[in-house]
């Protein structure tokens, strides 16, 4: 298996505009996560989804911020409208059930100006 | 929810010196302690974990340490290499479904040669 694979790898785009990010998790994990990695707050939770619906959502931090899962393979964090404070890296992670450790994507880069 | 206290954030050592790396956690239904590497530019990777029923565990110059009536878990490098140099997150989690890590804020270990 090739992977959590996440696209894209880098994102630079202007402030207001919608951005796209996706991940796709290792085959047979039903469990995936999003994560935002900053220098001021770490690795943060933003969403988690189990068999593809969404458990805990507490972390995604306001109304613009949305994920999806539409199925086992796929899924996306959007971010509409988008501001400079959003800047991150946003990592995807999916571990199976009953299974303890993540495997985490190479990340997006996501910046905006 | 959880949280975790990771400490220090940065520490510096010379090659061949023992590092050690603290975190403590709050939700005393935690049981599963992850500890994750990641290089610059790169993803967290897995290098050790432990579980509650558990105290100690080693893996040739790494070890954990876990300490459940203190809430407080440690990583010790021995040996340290030039290539030990990366953030180490630890993270705590505990059942139900799936094992969701919580992460502490990470700490910069930087081996001098």
């Amino acid at each position: 298996d090739a992977g959590v694979i996440q696209s894209p790898r880098h994102e630079v785009t202007e402030m207001g505009q919608e951005v796209t990010l996706r991940c796709k998790p290792i085959s047979g994990h039903n469990s995936l996560f999003w994560y935002r990695q900053t220098m001021m707050r770490g690795l943060e939770l933003l969403i988690y989804f189990n068999n593809n619906v969404p458990i805990d959502d507490s972390g995604m931090p306001e109304d613009r911020f949305s994920a999806k899962m539409p199925n086992a393979s796929f899924s996306t964090l959007k971010i509409q409208p988008s501001e400079p404070r959003d800047s991150a890296v946003y990592f995807c992670a999916s571990s199976s059930q009953g299974n303890t450790e993540a495997f985490f994507g190479q990340g997006t880069r996501l910046t905006v100006v | 929810g959880e949280n975790v206290e990771q400490h220090p954030s940065t520490l510096s050592v010379q090659e061949g010196d023992s590092a050690v790396i603290k975190c403590t956690y709050s939700d005393s239904a935690s049981n599963y302690f992850p500890w994750y590497k990641q290089e610059l530019g790169k993803r967290p990777q897995l290098i050790i974990d432990i579980r509650s029923n558990v105290g100690e565990k080693k893996d040739q110059r790494i070890a954990v340490t876990l300490n459940k009536t203190a809430k407080h878990f440690s990583l010790h490098i021995t040996e340290t290499q030039p290539e030990d140099s990366a953030v180490y997150f630890c993270a705590a989690s505990m059942p139900g479904g799936s094992y969701i890590p919580t992460f502490g804020r990470g700490t910069s270990l930087i081996v001098h040669p």
